[in-house]
């Protein structure tokens, strides 16, 4: 079956502007997670969804980043006034219901680059 | 302290080498344990979880340590395909109300041909 899809997988953009990252979790997956992984470091937790809630936003590292999951399925990560340290490989995975110790599988990824 | 600690290497072993790499933790209340192989510009996959009474796929044995907060993958008989970033992996679920894993920096494996 399909994996996690994410899109776009490049995104280049300018100091100051706003973007979206779309995610679209394996069908049928209730939680949903984003990560960023810097370049030579293992991916870092940003926001965990169960169904349509952020059931813990701790990992966001300040108020420009935003996530929804309006309907329980595909997630939108948006970043707002973008800056050169947000340029990272933005990950997102899912899994069937957030149990401990359930595989999280992972999409490709969205590399952004901020100029 | 990062919550997960490994060596970042690079380890350059010869094919048919045995190599094992090491990670500690610092949080006693992590719950689930994995090793995740992440190839290089792809996302991670996980390669195995690991348990405390040791666990073994084929060349590949995991080993968790609770009392020293240590885990530990060994591999036997190196190919070349083994190549790749290993990625030591806690996960936190406290009470459901948060399911996230914690990575260390990974350990990239060069297998020589």
């Amino acid at each position: 079956g399909a994996g996690v899809s994410q899109t776009p997988s490049n995104k280049v953009t300018e100091k100051g502007k706003y973007v979206e990252l779309r995610c679209d979790p394996i069908s049928g997956h209730t939680a949903l997670y984003w990560y960023r992984q810097s370049l030579g470091q293992g991916p870092e937790f940003l926001i965990y969804f169960q169904g349509t809630g952020a059931a813990d936003d701790s990992g966001l590292p300040n108020d420009r980043f935003f996530a929804v999951r309006p309907e329980g399925s595909v997630s939108t990560l948006k970043i707002q006034r973008t800056e050169r340290g947000d340029s990272a490989v933005y990950l997102c995975a899912s899994s069937l219901a957030g149990g401990t110790g359930e595989t999280q599988y992972f999409g490709p990824g969205t590399r952004l680059l901020v100029l | 302290r990062k919550e997960v600690e490994q060596d970042p290497g690079p380890f350059n072993v010869p094919e048919g080498a045995t190599v094992a790499f090491n990670c500690t933790y610092s949080n006693s209340a992590s719950q689930s344990f994995f090793w995740y192989r992440q190839d290089c510009r792809k996302e991670p996959k996980l390669l195995m979880s690991v348990y405390s009474s040791g666990n073994e796929d084929g060349r590949f044995t995991a080993q968790l340590n609770r009392a020293s907060q240590y885990i530990s993958l060994l591999i036997r008989d190196s190919k070349l395909s083994d190549s790749a970033t290993y990625l030591c992996v806690v996960n936190f679920n406290y009470g459901g109300a948060t399911n996230k894993l914690i990575f260390g920096t990974g350990t990239l494996l060069a297998v020589q041909p």
